[in-house]
């Protein structure tokens, strides 16, 4: 199936440990995305590559380190995890250009206790 | 003032009625807009995209954009339940193709 996919759908960890959610897409896109989803349902970008290469990187604290091995991939380690960091994480992507709508991954949702 | 402003509702509407949700947002320099519709624990997905002033009409789905008033609004006709869900607005702003940024939504309940 062509599709975003992302893995794992669920994250249960602990404060202070590090950890990573990865995504593939397969749509032959050249843009891919990080968001992030809290409890309120705002949905907030996080970072953009394009082509492998980081075009945004919005506020994000320096524990959550984008890579994107190649155009298709991109995952997400963050470290020393904090409470606040619970929410739902969409990995996303979407042709170069403007009119471009997004293609969303079904989301990550991670639980630090 | 937020970039992309929606009441979050809930708003609720009978079955069979017009669902009338709005959005409206503060980047002048603004170009591309998306309704997302994004069931509970679901991920978001594309309704409609709108790019031009006026009306797109997709079946039951209507947007409009008045890009002078800085508004987007998104009708659906003949509501059912199945449309009971949160409608995200989205847009592309001006500086940056790649950054697009979504409204807080509006919950929509369409009761029987």
């Amino acid at each position: 199936d062509t599709a975003v996919s992302q893995t794992p759908k669920y994250l249960v960890t602990q404060m202070g440990n590090d950890k990573s959610i990865k995504c593939e897409q397969n749509l032959g896109h050249d843009t891919m995305y990080w968001y992030k989803q809290d409890s309120k349902k705002f949905l907030k970008i996080m970072f953009s590559y394009n082509n492998k290469e980081l075009i945004i990187n919005e506020t994000v604290p320096n524990r959550f380190s984008p890579k994107s091995p190649d155009k298709a991939h991109l995952n997400l380690h963050i470290n020393s995890l904090e409470l606040g960091d619970s929410a739902v994480y969409f990995c996303a992507s979407s042709l170069e250009v403007r009119e471009s709508p997004l293609h969303f991954g079904n989301g990550t949702r991670l639980t630090v206790t | 003032q937020k970039e992309v402003e929606q009441n979050s509702g809930p708003l609720s509407v009978p079955e069979g009625a017009i669902a009338s949700l709005n959005c409206t947002y503060s980047d002048r320099g603004s170009q591309s807009f998306f309704w997302y519709r994004q069931y509970s624990g679901k991920s978001p997905e594309l309704i409609m995209s709108i790019y031009s002033n006026g009306d797109k009409e997709d079946g039951r789905f209507t947007a409009q954009l008045n890009k002078a008033s800085q508004y987007v609004s998104l009708l659906i006709r003949d509501s059912q339940p199945s449309d009971s869900a949160t409608y995200l607005c989205a847009l592309t702003g001006y500086s940056s193709a790649s950054k697009i940024i979504f409204g807080s939504g509006t919950r929509l309940s369409i009761r029987p």
